[in-house]
């Protein structure tokens, strides 16, 4: 089965400072990978996924993530965080399997992202 | 466009009783999920239809849990009797047709429904 791993449950960053939200992934063949945000009382909003292309993947908000293949990585970036940018954030990725044999979203354990004025 | 719409956003019940969550998905979205998310974890899927029909279930608890989506449209999830373990945040999200098979869709989320089980 496909997966994904966020080896850290909380992040703390100062206002406009950059942020990184780490996320490992582990599949077999072609990773498609997903970033999404969740604030309080909320349901999962999405950021951006990478398919394919550039390794560089631009999304809402001003996040980026970067693709890296040799260290199978797909961790979530901006350059200057804002108050508002503090929430949990969800790695997902697709996994293929269940009893209908089809692809099926998977997510992280999730980030708590925490930026201080 | 209108999102996806959950109710009701917050039941307390006592363990052993019964509780129904609903959803209706975006118009014209063909597939709609149900996870449940505990504090502290990531959401985990319990279900996942295309259309009317269920695509996967191999993690819903089915001697407790039902779901269905008459009609290819709104759907209900039903959990009876409940457990303590049960507390959680039931989301539902829905994704529009094309991308499906190649698991590329992305998921709209509604606020969810958070279950207390005493």
């Amino acid at each position: 089965a496909q997966s994904v791993a966020q080896p850290e449950d909380q992040v703390n960053v100062a206002e406009g400072n950059p942020l990184t939200v780490k996320c490992t992934y582990s599949v077999s063949g072609n990773p498609y990978l997903f970033w999404y945000v969740q604030y309080p009382n909320r349901g999962l909003q999405f950021l951006l996924k990478y398919i394919t292309g550039d390794n560089l993947v631009k999304g809402s908000y001003g996040f980026e993530a970067e693709f890296n293949k040799s260290q199978t990585s797909f961790h979530l970036k901006k350059p200057s965080a804002l108050v508002s940018d503090s929430a949990l954030y969800f790695c997902a990725v697709r996994d293929w399997g269940g009893s209908g044999g089809s692809y099926i979203p998977t997510f992280g354990r999730g980030t708590s992202l925490i930026v201080h004025p | 466009e209108a999102g996806v719409a959950q109710s009701p956003r917050y039941k307390i019940i006592e363990k052993r009783q019964s509780v129904a969550f609903w959803c209706n998905p975006i118009s014209g979205h063909a597939t709609l999920y149900w996870y449940q998310q505990i504090l502290g974890q990531g959401p985990k899927l319990l279900i996942q239809f295309q259309n009317n029909g269920v695509v996967d279930d191999s993690q819903l608890p089915k001697d407790r849990f039902s779901a269905e989506r008459l009609k290819g449209v709104d759907s209900t999830l039903k959990i009876q009797p409940a457990k303590l373990e049960d507390s959680a945040v039931y989301l539902c999200a829905s994704s529009p047709p094309g991308q499906q098979s190649s698991g590329a869709n992305v998921l709209t989320f509604g606020a969810g429904s958070r279950l207390t089980v005493l």
